[in-house]
């Protein structure tokens, strides 16, 4: 089965200071990877995925992820927070047992950014 | 195109009451989805569609929960009686998938809160 872990229900930066949210997946095929964001009361947006092309994937607003199979892992980056990029983040895995239809959300990363 | 759309909005009802939740996708999606999102369980897939067909009902709690894709612009999702444990976000996404290679992105609604008092 497919499952992704967030290791932090909680994230604290400084405005101007690197982000760094962690995701380990668990996956038996080469898993399709994907990081959402959630504003405040609002629906989920793609910030980028993986699928097994480039294991360095950029998104959008700066953010970047880097898939390292050999540490199960997808952490996403960005150099700089800014005040906006304060959400909710989800990593995801798309079960490709399932074609590929089956999205499995992690428990999501609350980024706080500080002034 | 306007997005994947959800009504209503915000919804506030008394147990035992039915409930119905309303999802319009992308124009040309051919896949459906619907989640329940709670502070205490997260994001939960709960059944979702391919072709208007529906694939995996897994996820649907009880039999008080049921869904219908009657064609492909519109799908409900209905809970009857509900019960205050039913208070959640739901949302529907949809995304277009030919075969089953490639990433399933999903685009997402902007959700219905249902509070059943």
């Amino acid at each position: 089965a497919q499952s992704v872990t967030q290791l932090d229900s909680h994230v604290s930066v400084s405005e101007g200071t690197p982000v760094l949210l962690r995701c380990n997946y668990s996956s038996s095929y080469s898993p399709s990877l994907f990081w959402y964001v959630q504003h405040p009361n609002k629906g989920l947006q793609l910030l980028l995925k993986y699928t097994s092309a480039a294991t360095l994937v950029k998104g959008i607003n700066g953010f970047e992820a880097e898939f390292k199979k050999s540490e199960t892992s997808f952490h996403l980056t960005k150099p700089s927070a800014h005040m906006s990029d304060a959400a909710e983040y989800f990593c995801v895995v798309s079960d490709p047992g399932t074609g590929g239809f089956k999205t499995i959300f992690g428990a999501g990363t609350r980024l706080f950014v500080k002034a | 195109d306007a997005g994947v759309i959800q009504s209503p909005r915000h919804e506030v009802t008394e147990m035992g009451q039915e409930v119905t939740l309303r999802c319009k996708p992308i124009s040309g999606h051919n896949s459906l989805f619907w989640y329940r999102q709670t502070m205490m369980r997260g994001l939960e897939l709960l059944i979702y569609f391919n072709n208007n067909v529906p694939i995996d009902d897994s996820g649907m709690p009880e039999d008080r929960f049921s869904a219908k894709m009657p064609n492909a612009s519109f799908s409900t999702l209905k809970i009857q009686p509900s019960e205050p444990r039913d208070s959640a976000v739901y949302f529907c996404a949809s995304s277009f998938r030919t075969g089953t290679s490639g990433a399933n992105v999903l685009t997402f609604g902007a959700g219905s809160r249902l509070t059943v008092l």
